[in-house]
């Protein structure tokens, strides 16, 4: 099955920092998500992005499904973005099956 | 609108014992989802449905797991008899077909299952 790989594990930022999160996967795509998981454990829907750039606020996501990656930008980051960000593939063969990498745990300290 | 909606959000339970867990989709999505997330781990998915047909359960512990969606709406996910490593968020999520333009995917609360 497909393979979706995300990087850095963790990341730890100063409140007012920008970051980069980066999602690999291993073959064609139908749909990708990136989700934020909070403290709760709710998964909140960021981007649907199978392709091209999306941005909404301080985030803003680009998928290149070419080359078979997708990256989620934070930008002037605050403490409640802290949590789980989690990419989510759909490939050409799964019919809707989400596949997930082992997300990105960010801490925002103040 | 309203989201997927689950109960109960936590349960603790004896090992070998049985529970049961809810869902409600986003009214009009036709395709269901159930995924397990361990701690620690990104979501897998156990079993989707298509109405009230099964589309894939292959990665349904099919001895002990099972699921219905008897009328295409609402759906129940059974484990009978658990195990302690079936501890784990249960997580129900809801689209529209996948061959749709857009079938993002929304996902419930979740239901925390501690097992003893």
């Amino acid at each position: 099955g497909i393979q979706v790989e995300q990087s850095p594990p963790d990341l730890i930022l100063q409140e007012g920092a920008n970051s980069t999160l980066r999602c690999n996967f291993s073959d064609s795509v139908n749909n990708l998500q990136w989700f934020h998981q909070n403290p709760w454990g709710q998964l909140i829907n960021l981007f649907y992005i199978p392709s091209g750039t999306k941005q909404n606020g301080r985030l803003s996501a680009t998928t290149v499904a070419t080359e078979r990656y997708s990256l989620l930008y934070i930008s002037s980051s605050q403490t409640t973005d802290s949590g789980v960000y989690f990419c989510a593939v759909d490939s050409g063969t799964s019919y809707g099956k989400l596949t997930f990498g082992q997300g990105t745990i960010l801490t925002v300290h103040p | 609108e309203a989201g997927v909606a689950q109960s109960p959000r936590y349960k603790i339970i004896e090992k070998r014992q049985s529970v049961a867990f809810w869902c409600n989709p986003i009214s009009g999505h036709a395709t269901l989802y159930w995924y397990q997330q361990i701690l620690g781990q990104g979501p897998k998915l156990l079993i989707q449905f298509q109405n009230n047909g099964v589309v894939d359960d292959s990665q349904l512990p099919k001895d002990r797991f099972s699921a219905e969606r008897l009328k295409g709406v609402d759906s129940t996910l059974k484990i009978q008899p658990a195990k302690l490593e079936d501890s784990a968020v249960y997580l129900c999520a809801s689209s529209f077909f996948p061959t749709e333009p857009t079938h993002e995917q929304f996902f419930g609360p979740g239901t925390r299952l501690t097992v003893l």
